[in-house]
């Protein structure tokens, strides 16, 4: 059975970076075909994606936020990090880890989700 | 903006049926699989809908999906008041480098 949990700060300060971290069982990220994105949402808005990693460490960034996103996997410990930079308070929003099926086909399972929030 | 379109909002009574609609372009449902999502307030969003029509076990046959060029539609017969919700389509976009995209989300009233 697929899980995944997200970690990380829940309030962050304007221009600070935030790293989120996704820690998932039930699969493995060196496994062919495998890949984990992350997913945002505003407070009342719609869904945003952020970014997705392959199992061959391929990556793939939102073009409007490609500049200040990093992703990353640690295989050995089944955990996806996502790093934001320049964090603003429109960077508010639950912040969803998703597993990919199938080379990145659509998302099959989803994290609880964590709410950043962005305020001095 | 979002690159697909969906209406805001779609209302029905329990026990009818709604359609909702994702429109896009050639370079994303035009060439590419459209799944949809479900998600009630307060909760991760939850597949319903993969592969323009195939839906996940558990996922009972009232949730139905179709494609029709770039367009999809997602439809759900016998409304419950359960099923009210948020709904949202998803798939690739190929125009260059290949990004996920969402659409901007229907909101379903059962009334």
């Amino acid at each position: 059975q697929v899980t995944l949990k997200e970690s990380g700060p829940t309030l962050v300060k304007p221009t600070e970076t935030v790293t989120l971290t996704c820690s998932f069982s039930g699969f493995s990220l060196s496994t062919n075909t495998e890949s984990v994105g992350w997913i945002r949402q505003p407070p009342g808005k719609a869904l945003e994606w952020l970014a997705l990693i392959y199992w061959d460490d391929d990556k793939r960034y939102s073009p409007s936020l490609k500049s200040r996103l990093i992703i990353t996997k640690d295989t050995s410990k089944n955990q996806v990090v996502l790093t934001v930079t320049s964090m603003d308070p429109v960077d508010t929003a639950t912040y969803y880890c998703a597993h990919f099926y199938g080379s990145g086909s659509f998302v099959d399972y989803w994290g609880q989700g964590i709410l950043v929030t962005v305020s001095s | 903006q979002s690159v697909l379109t969906q209406p805001p909002s779609v209302s029905a009574a329990p026990g009818q049926k709604v359609t909702i609609s994702c429109s896009g372009s050639f370079s994303n449902i035009g060439k590419n699989y459209v799944s949809w999502y479900q998600q009630i307030p307060g909760t991760a969003p939850k597949l319903l809908i993969h592969d323009n029509n195939k839906r996940p076990s558990g996922i009972p046959d009232r949730f139905s999906g179709s494609k029709s060029g770039t367009s999809a539609t997602l439809g759900i017969t016998g409304l419950q008041t359960g099923d009210e919700a948020d709904y949202y389509c998803g798939t690739w976009d190929s125009s260059l480098n290949p990004v996920w995209v969402f659409g901007g989300g229907t909101k379903l009233t059962v009334l």
